[in-house]
């Protein structure tokens, strides 16, 4: 049973097309991020929701709009995509406090723009 | 300057060997640090979690920590082939009352037979 699922895994498009990622999680956390990871493996937070409000917005452009319809859901939409936004987009999750320092990772969605 | 260095790698050892992993950091406000293993195509996964300057011992995996210096480290030994994977450092931050991740850039090792 998959504790933080993503869709879909991979997308292919073209230069100024709009998409989106959905994800779940089933572990009854309160808290959900996006990560992106660039080619070189750089991992960096976008998003963070906590019981649906935004808490963590980052320098990332409007074209990003994330969206969290109620605690165990978070969705990211990218507008008029560009070539630079091609990279692994992952969600995760974690309890509120994240005093562990664990997140639960999904398994990643690859965009690629073309 | 990245809040969190660590080289990329790729580092390739003999089955066996024991691994050394290293980032260093720049802020000292940064309180607990963990160890990440990400899998090709895969999400990460938390590997270890330290607190405290020191040495914190899991199976064949050691963090340690030394805040004086802000450097971490992450030891394997005797490596596995099942243990090729990408190892990401990462520390917490406090950001408007809530804690974010910041990784490393991720070390890419690999244990052949």
């Amino acid at each position: 049973d998959t504790a933080v699922s993503q869709t879909p895994k991979y997308l292919v498009t073209q230069m100024g097309n709009d998409k989106s990622i959905k994800c779940e999680q089933n572990l009854g956390h309160d808290t959900m991020y996006w990560y992106k990871q660039d080619s070189k493996k750089f991992l960096k937070i976008m998003f963070s929701y906590n019981n649906k409000e935004l808490i963590i917005n980052e320098t990332v452009p409007n074209r990003f709009s994330p969206k969290s319809p109620d605690k165990a859901h978070l969705n990211l939409h990218i507008n008029s995509l560009e070539l630079g936004d091609s990279a692994v987009y992952f969600c995760a999750s974690s309890p509120r406090d994240l005093n562990t320092g664990e997140l639960f990772f999904g398994e990643g969605s690859r965009l690629t723009v073309l | 300057q990245k809040e969190v260095e660590q080289d990329p790698g790729p580092l390739s050892v003999p089955e066996g060997a024991i691994v050394s992993l290293n980032c260093t950091y720049s802020n000292s406000a940064f309180q607990y640090f963990m160890w990440y293993r990400q899998y090709s195509r895969k999400g990460p996964e938390l590997l270890m979690y330290t607190y405290s300057s020191g040495n914190k011992e899991d199976g064949r995996f050691t963090a340690q920590v030394d805040k004086s210096s802000k450097y971490i480290s992450l030891f394997i030994r005797d490596s596995q082939p099942s243990d090729s994977a990408t190892y990401l450092c990462a520390t917490n931050l406090l950001s408007g009352g809530y804690n974010k991740l910041i990784f490393g850039a991720g070390t890419r090792l690999a244990v052949h037979p």
